[in-house]
């Protein structure tokens, strides 16, 4: 419905683990943002990406890191994954027009760390 | 990004107005407010946004005081698909800014039968 697209829908990784979430983006959005829920919480804003570059980031260590695609696609990845890194995780894509300033958010991956 | 204050829960009536407030006190002249609302399960949903005028579209509307300290989102008709957590959000409306956004907990509106 929003054109953005998340994968996987579920993760199960083991504490220490590495995992890269994926999302896709409708064409020509060009921010991409993305958000970590916890259980009974709001988003929190990790980072954005503007046109292949971060432009923005939220209180989240280095270990968190994304990459953008000239394809409107983009990933998350997360090092050295900790019990708390279990979490929804949320991209939001945006069309970047100056009159298109809303995000449209993606369904989300739900990750579990074990 | 200014810091908004929502009631935790509210509970609405079936085919009755829901009218949800945001306190907003810090609020800057540059910064819009902006509701989405999280459908369990689901990501957040653009809902409305404004500066000091009211707005109204197919799913809402929204009424900014005029010291731009506070807002309520209106849903006219409330139905039971409208039962969600309802997130008020302060920001500057910049298309490179779009996804930068502060959520706080929202509101949690339970539409009753």
């Amino acid at each position: 419905e929003t054109g953005v697209t998340q994968s996987p829908t579920h993760l199960i990784k083991t504490r220490g683990q590495q995992v890269t979430l994926r999302c896709s983006s409708q064409s020509g959005h060009n921010t991409v943002s993305w958000y970590q829920q916890a259980l009974g919480q709001g988003p929190q804003f990790i980072f954005q990406y503007y046109r292949e570059e971060e432009n923005g980031r939220g209180n989240f260590p280095p270990r968190f890191s994304g990459l953008q695609f000239p394809n409107y696609s983009s990933e998350l990845n997360v090092n050295a994954l900790e019990l708390d890194d279990s979490a929804l995780y949320l991209c939001a894509s945006g069309t970047g027009g100056i009159m298109n300033t809303e995000a449209f958010f993606g369904q989300g991956t739900r990750l579990t760390v074990v | 990004d200014a810091k908004t204050t929502q009631p935790t829960s509210m509970d609405c009536a079936e085919g009755r107005a829901a009218n949800l407030p945001c306190n907003h006190s810090t609020i800057s002249g540059n910064e819009y407010v902006y509701w989405y609302r999280q459908i369990h399960s689901q990501g957040p949903q653009y809902i409305i946004h404004g500066l000091k005028n009211n707005e109204t579209n197919e799913m809402a509307s929204l009424i900014i005081t005029e010291d731009r300290k506070s807002s309520t989102l209106i849903l006219p008709h409330a139905t039971l698909r409208d039962t969600a957590v309802y997130y008020c959000i302060v920001r500057i409306a910049d298309n490179t800014n779009a996804g930068k956004s502060t959520f706080g907990d929202g509101t949690t509106l339970t539409v009753k039968p």
